[in-house]
C-alpha cells in the first residue's frame, strides 16, 4: 500500500495563479482532509470529507476549494493564489473515530 | 487562548533520559491524539487515546479528562526520537481536529 500520496511535493506560485494539489489514498477510508501548517502555528484544517460527494468547510476554507469525486481522491483547488497561502500543505485520511494518516506534504511558495 | 497548549516548546535531552511532553486543552473532547513530525516533515500518528494510558515500546500516553491534560512520556530516549510532537483533540466526535504548537525535542548522543 502507498498509503496517502500528495503531488506535487514543491511549487512556486506567482501572486493570481491557479493550481490544483492533488492527494490519492488507497486504504479504502472514508473521510479525508486537507490541512495547512504555518511556521510556529499548529496545523488549521481547511476542508474535509466523510465521502464522495460530500464535503464541508474547515477552520480556514476561504481561498480553496476541494471536490470528492472518488473514494480515492480529494484534490484541493487554490483559486488567485496570494502571499498569504505559502505554506505546506498535508493530505490526510481516515476511518471514522480512528487515527489520521497523513499524505508527505506540499511545500507551496506564492510569490 | 489557544485551545491545546502544549509545554514545553523546546526540548533537549542526553540519549537515555526519561522525556515527558504535556498537553492542556480547555474544551470537552472525544478523543486527544497524539502525532510525530520528523525532521524531513513526515507527520506519524502515535496514538489515540480517550481515557487512561496507552503503551507502545517506549512511548507512554496518558490522559487525565477531569483534569483536560494528557501527557506523553518517552523512555530511555534515543537520538532518533528527535522530533516535533503534536497533540490535537476532537471536540465532538467528528474527527475534526484541534492542534496545538507542537514540542521540538532533541536528544544529543
Amino acid at each position: 500500500n502507498a498509503g496517502v500520496t500528495q503531488t506535487p511535493k514543491f511549487r512556486i506560485l506567482k501572486i493570481g495563479q491557479s493550481m490544483t494539489l492533488q492527494c490519492t489514498q488507497d486504504m479504502n477510508h472514508n473521510y479525508m482532509y486537507w490541512y495547512r501548517q504555518d511556521p510556529g502555528m499548529g496545523l488549521k484544517l481547511i476542508y474535509y470529507s466523510v465521502g464522495a460527494g460530500i464535503t464541508d468547510k474547515g477552520e480556514v476554507p476561504n481561498g480553496y476549494n476541494v471536490s470528492r469525486s472518488t473514494t480515492e481522491d480529494f484534490p484541493l483547488r487554490l483559486e488567485l493564489a496570494a502571499p498569504s497561502q505559502t505554506s505546506v500543505y498535508f493530505c490526510a485520511s481516515s476511518y471514522p473515530g480512528y487515527e489520521q494518516f497523513f499524505g508527505p506534504g506540499t511545500r507551496l511558495t506564492v510569490l | 487562548k489557544n485551545e491545546v497548549e502544549q509545554s514545553p516548546q523546546n526540548l533537549t535531552a542526553q540519549e537515555g533520559e526519561f522525556i515527558t511532553i504535556n498537553c492542556s486543552y480547555s474544551v470537552g473532547i472525544s478523543a486527544l491524539h497524539w502525532l510525530q513530525q520528523h525532521p524531513g516533515g513526515g507527520i506519524v500518528s502515535l496514538f489515540m487515546l480517550s481515557s487512561g494510558k496507552k503503551k507502545h515500546g517506549r512511548l507512554i500516553a496518558t490522559i487525565n479528562i477531569q483534569e483536560k491534560h494528557s501527557s506523553l512520556h518517552i523512555t530511555a530516549s534515543h537520538p532518533r526520537d528527535s522530533a516535533v510532537y503534536i497533540c490535537a483533540v476532537d471536540r465532538d466526535n467528528t474527527d475534526k481536529l484541534i492542534f496545538g504548537t507542537g514540542t521540538r525535542l532533541q536528544v544529543f548522543p
